[in-house]
């Protein structure tokens, strides 16, 4: 299983873009990045997901550069309810299920 | 709502007690996973069933006990716990773990905080 390596914590400031970034060196061929973010005391949810290049959704945009063995979430101007832990994770299927201790946001006015 | 529900959503029980967590997914979906999430901890997968059938315990001890009677439904049956099982229980779901889809993006519920006293 690909190891992921995030910040433990990031703060920033309503209106501002935030960028996050995972290491995961040991990515193997097949294997995808799945960014998940969770709020307190509820399920993570869904974010986006990419396996080359750059991938952008209503929500955020996740670029991965041609080695791959790296991933960077990108939050354009955040609100307070982004706060929340974003999990970066790397694999396929059923290999795609180890969560880490993800990146604490905290957004402040 | 990520059509997965829990219930109940807060259990409060002895360490002498036995009780069920429900999960119900309403996705189509044929795998289902448990995972337990203690205070200031990551996520521990617990157990996956794919097709009803389980492909993974992940070292879990005796007293859960998951059930899967169909593709929709997952229980994890709790007895004789301890303290230390106080955590947030998550279901969650995803299409199938053997269909070579590699973007099985997994649905999570609300989650079952319990407390065992």
């Amino acid at each position: 299983l690909a190891k992921t390596t995030q910040p433990i914590s990031m703060d920033s400031y309503e209106g501002q873009e935030v960028n996050i970034t995972c290491s995961h060196n040991n990515i193997a061929t097949n294997d995808y990045i799945t960014w998940y973010q969770q709020f307190p005391s509820q399920g993570p949810r869904f974010i986006i997901q990419g396996y080359k290049t750059k991938v952008t959704n209503e929500v955020a945009s996740l670029f991965i550069p041609a080695d791959r063995k790296s991933s960077t979430l990108s939050l354009p101007r955040v609100s307070l309810s982004d706060t929340a832990v974003y999990y970066c994770l790397v694999g396929w299927a059923g290999n795609m299920l180890t969560f880490g201790g993800g990146t604490r946001l905290m957004v402040k006015p | 709502e990520t059509g997965v529900t829990q219930t109940p959503r807060h259990l409060v029980m002895g360490m002498t007690n036995k009780k069920s967590l429900k999960c119900e997914q309403h996705l189509g979906h044929n795998a289902m996973y448990w995972y337990k999430q203690s205070a200031k901890k990551p996520l521990e997968l617990m157990f996956v069933y794919n097709f009803k059938e389980q492909t993974e315990n992940n070292s879990v001890p005796s007293r859960f006990s998951p059930e899967c009677p169909n593709s929709s439904h997952l229980f994890l049956h709790l007895h004789t716990l301890q303290p230390e099982d106080s955590a947030l229980y998550l279901c969650a779901s995803s299409q199938d773990l053997l269909s070579g889809e590699r973007t099985d993006t997994q649905y999570f519920g609300p989650g079952t905080r319990l407390t065992v006293l």
